[in-house]
């Protein structure tokens, strides 16, 4: 049973342009979201959490959204650069770790 | 600061055979846990274990096990293999379990081939 769901296996956006990964849950219980990236060979990365009694949260390039009326959450990377092409995984915490499936982003020169 | 170490990076294994991966986390950490990464299924988590006790098990048969030693080193079993064990298992630490502020540290992982 996939608690947290990615439904765009990829995505490809041009550089300097908005690209936006959604992530959608069932839990309604989830305290804290947060998206990780991960490079071919290379273990994930923890790019950016947003606890669940927030609904935005931004670091530099990358805003994480949430709608928990809508059980969802969507990461933002305004401008895209080819340096963020990767696979970016949502996740959500309660006793443990949920994770998505996944969204493999490419961004073109 | 090292970051978390796992090894072997690569292995092959057959059929029914068993393997053990092994995890280091950063120095100080005290959470380990362990995913499952198999194409379209994401990140499966497997088990996690603080100061040497199994905290949590995801929903994984008994073929998998885990431990955790005193100097919070980890490692992973998988007995009896199958072809669908062919996977990327991951570790990662934290200093706990990361819960409240949602930081995982995740090794390189070790690339599990069962033929």
């Amino acid at each position: 049973d996939q608690q947290v769901k990615q439904n765009s296996p990829s995505l490809s956006v041009q550089e300097g342009r908005i690209s936006i990964l959604n992530c959608d849950y069932t839990n309604s219980m989830f305290d804290y979201f947060l998206w990780y990236k991960k490079y071919p060979a290379e273990g994930p990365t923890f790019l950016i959490s947003i606890s669940s009694i927030k609904d935005k949260n931004e670091d530099g390039r990358f805003t994480v959204f949430l709608n928990k009326s809508a059980k969802h959450l969507s990461l933002h990377i305004v401008p895209s650069q080819p340096g963020d092409s990767a696979v970016y995984f949502c996740a959500a915490t309660g006793n443990q770790f949920y994770f998505g499936t996944g969204t493999s982003l490419t961004v073109i020169p | 600061k090292a970051g978390v170490t796992q090894t072997p990076r690569y292995l092959i294994k057959t059929r029914g055979q068993q393997v053990t991966l092994s995890c280091s986390p950063i120095s100080g950490h005290r959470s380990v846990s362990w995913y499952q990464q198999t194409p379209g299924q994401g990140l499966q988590f497997l088990f996690e274990y603080f100061s040497e006790t199994q905290r949590n098990k995801g929903n994984f048969p008994g073929r998998f096990s885990g431990r955790q030693f005193s100097n919070s080193r980890s490692e992973m079993n998988v007995s009896t293999l199958e072809l669908g064990d062919s996977a990327l298992y991951l570790c990662a630490s934290s200093l706990d379990f990361g819960r409240e502020t949602g930081e995982l540290f995740f090794g390189e992982g070790s690339r599990l081939t069962v033929l």
